[in-house]
């Protein structure tokens, strides 16, 4: 499996600043995703990171608010702009290799998020 | 709307006394039926994919099983160790990305 790296692994930001998460993987992988899991809750996908094209967003989450850059297979940041507490949450990078179609996903130990 | 749902909510076991955790979903086209463990702080930590009816998977005290309608988790004899959230997830035909239940936390006392 995916050995998947994230920095930071926590971190604590005033209101209104951003943060870049970055996602690091040992090998190419074809799909990257982005998951947020708040307090108590299970996880939600925020976006899919296209290599060389634009995310895929789910619904509820914009671009302007998450930006993501994905420049390369082994790679890629999201962004939490202009941050509020609500955006306190634990974000998650998982990579599926999509080599078949039944494909295994596997999940980054997470970043920890708190906004004051 | 495609849903994945986990019961109980919480599970308190002695240790060495079996259970099952349950997840229910509604998928159209299932392409795999994910259990991931995680413990607090932590990201997910892949166990198990099952992929048709009646398929098994076992790893050590856990054993994954899955019908058209529900997957299983069994534990057997669990151990202090085992405590933690185990999370179902679900990929129907067309996504890519999984579909999560909000889990299971079990808690084993020795």
């Amino acid at each position: 499996s995916a050995v998947i790296s994230q920095k930071p692994s926590r971190d604590i930001c005033q209101r209104g600043t951003s943060l870049t998460i970055q996602c690091q993987v040992d090998s190419q992988v074809t799909m990257m995703f982005w998951y947020r899991q708040q307090p108590g809750q299970s996880l939600t996908l925020i976006a899919t990171a296209n290599q060389g094209s634009e995310a895929t967003y789910e619904s509820g989450f914009v671009i302007d608010k998450f930006p993501i850059s994905r420049p390369n297979l082994t790679f890629s940041t999201l962004t939490v702009s202009n941050m509020s507490p609500e955006d306190s949450s634990i974000y998650l990078c998982s990579v599926d290799d999509g080599t078949n179609y039944y494909n295994e996903q596997f999940f980054g130990p997470g970043t920890r998020l708190t906004v004051l | 709307e495609d849903q994945v749902t986990q019961s109980p909510e919480a599970l308190r076991l002695q240790e060495g006394e079996s259970s099952s955790l349950n997840c229910s979903y509604t998928v159209s086209g299932l392409r795999g039926l994910f259990w991931y463990r995680q413990d607090p702080g932590k990201g997910p930590e892949f166990l198990f994919t099952l992929y048709s009816a009646g398929e098994e998977k076992e790893k050590e005290r856990l054993k994954a099983t899955l019908t058209k309608k529900e997957s299983f988790l069994h534990i057997t004899a669990p151990k202090p160790e085992d405590s933690a959230t185990y999370l179902c997830a679900a990929r129907d035909q067309a996504g890519t990305a999984l579909i999560f239940g909000k889990g299971t936390t079990l808690s084993v006392s020795s």
